[in-house]
């Protein structure tokens, strides 16, 4: 398994508070992804990063930020949490080989937002 | 705008049994393709990946694939299931030269469950 850790794993917050999710990653891939999963939807991309301070939209962005300071780390933050955003975030890293780019999952934070 | 979808959604099988999972695209560009499956509770683990050359894939755990351009299909077959192949399986396309290039589509999802 590629070298991903997630934090925390399971968290329970209010509606209106600010949460701050983690992705680590220990094999220097450039590109780093966060993906939220709730049923009947798949997954569907938040945010990603192409590089140290280089991010871009995904498809379900609204509400959410992220930051990359470090190579190893990706951070995904809720400003104020609601509870439509009750789901499980997962965070992916590939390297991005030209036409041959595959993504690698980590376990996963599962949120409730009460 | 890019689409994958996974027809079967909830699929039930007695072990020994074959399997086909479909999985159809709506892009006409070059595309990458994949099947992840996530076992109850754990993360995305990849099964098999598309990229170019053979269209019949072949990947963990005796799960094999096959690209078929001009239906734009992608399905998963296994000849024989095991109660461990009880699994949400997802389909997913990369999809170059279009505004979703690098950027992972996922179908919804199929739940396969095992009987023994």
């Amino acid at each position: 398994d590629a070298g991903i850790t997630q934090s925390p794993r399971h968290k329970v917050t209010e509606t209106g508070t600010p949460v701050t999710l983690r992705c680590h990653q220990t094999e220097n891939h450039r590109y780093m992804y966060w993906y939220r999963q709730d049923p009947g939807h798949g997954l569907r991309l938040i945010h990603y990063s192409y590089g140290v301070k280089d991010t871009d939209k995904g498809e379900v962005s609204d509400g959410y930020s992220v930051s990359r300071s470090k190579t190893e780390d990706f951070l995904l933050t809720l400003e104020s949490a609601t509870s439509s955003q009750t789901s499980v975030y997962f965070c992916a890293i590939s390297d991005r080989a030209p036409y041959q780019e595959t993504q690698y999952f980590g376990p996963g934070t599962r949120l409730l937002v009460l | 705008a890019q689409s994958v979808s996974q027809h079967n959604h909830h699929v039930i099988l007695s072990e020994a049994a074959s399997l086909e999972l479909g999985c159809n695209y709506s892009y006409g560009g070059t595309v990458n393709l994949f099947w992840y499956v996530q076992y109850p509770g754990q993360h995305l683990q990849l099964l098999l990946k598309y990229f170019s050359g053979d269209p019949l894939v072949k990947g963990i755990k005796g799960f094999e694939a096959e690209f078929i351009k001009s239906k734009f299909s992608f399905n998963l077959r296994k000849p024989s299931v095991q109660w461990s192949d009880t699994a949400e399986y997802f389909c997913a396309v990369n999809a170059y030269g279009s505004s979703n290039t690098g950027k992972l589509i996922f179908g919804q999802g199929t739940t396969l469950q095992v009987k023994p």
